[in-house]
């Protein structure tokens, strides 16, 4: 069964630092998310991304973040600064017209 | 104004029974709904959508939606000790795009008893 799969699992970087997480969806899917969930939170939608350019995002989607598809494959989520509230699992998901989200395993990202 | 609410739980039943999970939802307009379960520290994994109005059965699982009382369940028949995970309620806005993204609750802590 075809699957979403996210680099790394664990990421730990120092404040400050910019960090790229990324993601290849599923092949026949047209639309890309990232979520974000803080340990025993809730899981927070940050921006969806169809046809090349952001559909929607969230308050919480701010200057420091950025998401791109550079090729045919990749998505990826760059953090341009970092702050300790960013520690959190961020998950990738994407999905086919009106159909379910799938996920990725997530990444764990770590800000020292 | 939270859009989908979860009791958090924890939800404890014995090993065998049915357990029964519980959310509703704000947005009146609200036309897809998903259940996930998420184990700790992994990603949510889909278990069931549904769409109208009714119960949907697939295999232990029961999706039930009834959108006039705004609320969507889960029914768990034969609970295991495996089934022991965070259940996600999950809901899409209308269908003005197909990207539209899915908001969830906070979750409800399910726990099965040997």
């Amino acid at each position: 069964e075809p699957e979403v799969t996210q680099t790394p699992s664990h990421q730990v970087t120092q404040m400050g630092q910019e960090v790229i997480l990324r993601c290849v969806p599923i092949s026949n899917h047209l639309y890309f998310y990232w979520y974000r969930q803080i340990l025993g939170q809730k899981v927070e939608f940050l921006v969806s991304f169809y046809n090349n350019e952001i559909s929607e995002k969230s308050e919480i989607f701010d200057d420091q973040f950025s998401v791109e598809r550079p090729d045919g494959s990749n998505f990826t989520l760059k953090i341009r600064s970092t702050k300790l509230e960013d520690s959190a699992m961020y998950f990738c998901a994407s999905g086919a017209d009106y159909s379910p989200l799938h996920f990725g395993n997530g990444t764990r990202l770590t800000v020292t | 104004q939270k859009e989908v609410e979860q009791n958090s739980g924890p939800l404890s039943v014995p090993e065998g029974a049915i357990a029964s999970l519980n959310c509703t939802y704000s947005d009146r307009g609200s036309q897809s709904f998903f259940w996930y379960r998420q184990y700790s520290g992994k990603s949510p994994e889909l278990i069931m959508s549904i769409y109208s109005n009714g119960d949907k059965e697939d295999g232990r699982f029961t999706a039930q939606l009834n959108k006039a009382s705004q609320y969507v369940s889960l029914l768990i028949r034969d609970s295991q000790p495996s089934d022991s995970a965070t259940y996600l309620c999950a809901g899409r806005p209308r269908n003005s795009g197909g990207y539209q993204k899915v908001t969830f609750g906070t979750g409800t802590k399910l726990q099965v008893i040997p």
